[in-house]
């Protein structure tokens, strides 16, 4: 099987610009995380979901958004990007929501700069 | 609130030394416990969680919940093991992961 394909692979902007992130997840797999990785703050989750709807959300502004489609792929949004959004994005899928079996496949990243 | 705390940021041991990376949590309800590994230029993928109970690439974590400890244990430490390790935490029945802030190893040869 392919795996977590995200693109851009690494992407510039400016401060108050939006950006939007795209993530492919493992064939048959429904579900779809976003984390958010800086030195300073390590990994954070910040939503997930499942069968197009969001199931869970970390504690970030309401700026970062994201949807599911169909597909399974998914989207993350920010807008009006401020310089501390500059991280490598993580997206990870799994097959079931939350199974204790069930293995999370991380995707190689977006590197996001804000100028 | 759910914190996963990962002490070192740098381990440095030679090649046969016994290797110990710590994570200890604080969770109020019943966690499930993971190592995940990245090695240079590649993905972030799952080593092992506590609930298989198994033993991947010689390393082993016991979950102690009275020290709320999940830490990772390999008697004899390859140099190819040297990698970056996370602990997470994953609340039961859902997919939010809460991941320490990773331990870097590396095995001198």
């Amino acid at each position: 099987k392919a795996g977590v394909t995200q693109t851009p692979r690494y992407l510039i902007k400016t401060r108050g610009q939006q950006v939007t992130l795209s993530c492919s997840p493992i064939s048959g797999h429904r579900s779809v995380s976003w984390y958010q990785q800086t030195p300073g703050q390590g990994l954070q989750f910040l939503f997930e979901y499942f069968s197009e709807t969001q199931r869970n959300k970390g504690n970030f502004p309401g700026r970062f958004s994201g949807r599911q489609f169909s597909n399974s792929r998914s989207e993350m949004n920010v807008s009006t990007l401020e310089l501390g959004d500059s991280a490598l994005y993580l997206c990870a899928s799994s097959s079931v929501l939350g199974a204790s079996t069930d293995t999370q496949y991380f995707g190689p990243g977006t590197r996001l700069t804000v100028l | 609130a759910q914190r996963v705390t990962q002490p070192e940021k740098l381990l440095s041991v030679f090649k046969g030394a016994p290797v110990e990376l710590k994570c200890n949590y604080s969770y109020s309800g019943s966690p499930e416990l993971f190592w995940y590994v990245q090695y240079s230029r590649q993905r972030l993928q799952l080593l092992l969680r506590h609930i298989s109970r198994e033993s991947i690439k010689g390393f082993t974590a016991d979950l102690n919940k009275g020290e709320t400890s999940f830490h990772l244990k390999k008697p004899f430490a390859q140099e190819e093991d040297s990698a970056m390790y996370y602990c997470a935490l994953r609340a039961r029945n859902f997919n939010k992961f809460y991941f320490g802030s990773g331990t870097k190893l590396n095995v001198k040869p």
